[in-house]
């Protein structure tokens, strides 16, 4: 497909337990964000890609969060101990940085924690 | 501490008058300004940018009207359409080169028929 692709669109798991979130940019798109949308809330950022490597990794919460995006494509959000309060739609972003802020996300996957 | 403010959760609105949807910041170091749409079930897309050395961008029916003084930014839509009904975040880039947008909590636009 043409678009931002995430799977899987919804994960239901227990608390403790450990999850990976995929994301699949648009080809040709260096620059790969993950945001985390809590119910109510607009996307929180959590970390940006350039390439292979964190360029920013701030918004990640805790430890428990890790990402890697290990040939400059395809990313992994994992989440380790899974608590309640991660529950929420985790957004993948990619751009070509062609204009500011101008970000294609995919559909999310959301992720409940019981 | 929210940085981008969008005060107002809802707004309805006649199809073919105009939506007015508003957004306060409060941290003045944001190079741009940016409004998202999004769908249920749809992640946000991109609808319209201005740069904060500008005070009015428009594109098509959508116009951003930016106040720096008021640390204010307005998205103009008319004529309203039915397909407009979505939530609305706005959202800011902080100077710099960060590539870390910060967003509003949304706006639920209603247009109806």
């Amino acid at each position: 497909g043409a678009g931002v692709s995430q799977t899987p669109s919804n994960k239901v798991t227990e608390k403790g337990k450990y999850v990976e979130l995929r994301c699949d940019p648009i080809s040709g798109h260096t620059a790969l964000y993950w945001y985390r949308q809590s119910l109510g809330q607009g996307p929180e950022f959590l970390i940006y890609f350039q390439g292979t490597g964190a360029a920013d990794d701030s918004g990640l919460p805790n430890d428990r969060f890790f990402a890697v995006r290990p040939e400059g494509s395809v990313s992994t959000l994992k989440i380790q101990r899974t608590e309640r309060g991660d529950s929420a739609v985790y957004l993948c972003a990619s751009s070509l940085s062609a204009r500011p802020g101008e970000l294609f996300f995919g559909e999310g996957s959301r992720l409940t924690v019981l | 501490d929210q940085q981008v403010k969008q005060n107002s959760p809802s707004l309805s609105v006649q199809e073919g008058r105009i939506s007015i949807l508003n957004c306060d910041y409060t941290n003045s170091m944001f190079d741009y300004f940016l409004w998202y749409k999004k769908y249920p079930a749809e992640g946000p897309t991109f609808l319209i940018s201005i740069s904060s050395i500008k005070d009015k961008n428009e594109d098509g029916r959508f116009t951003v009207f930016l106040n720096k003084s008021a640390k204010h930014l307005s998205l103009h839509i008319v004529p309203s359409q039915p397909g407009d009904s979505a939530v609305y975040f706005c959202a800011a880039l902080p100077q710099g080169g960060s590539e870390k947008l910060v967003f509003g909590k949304g706006t639920k636009l209603t247009v109806n028929p």
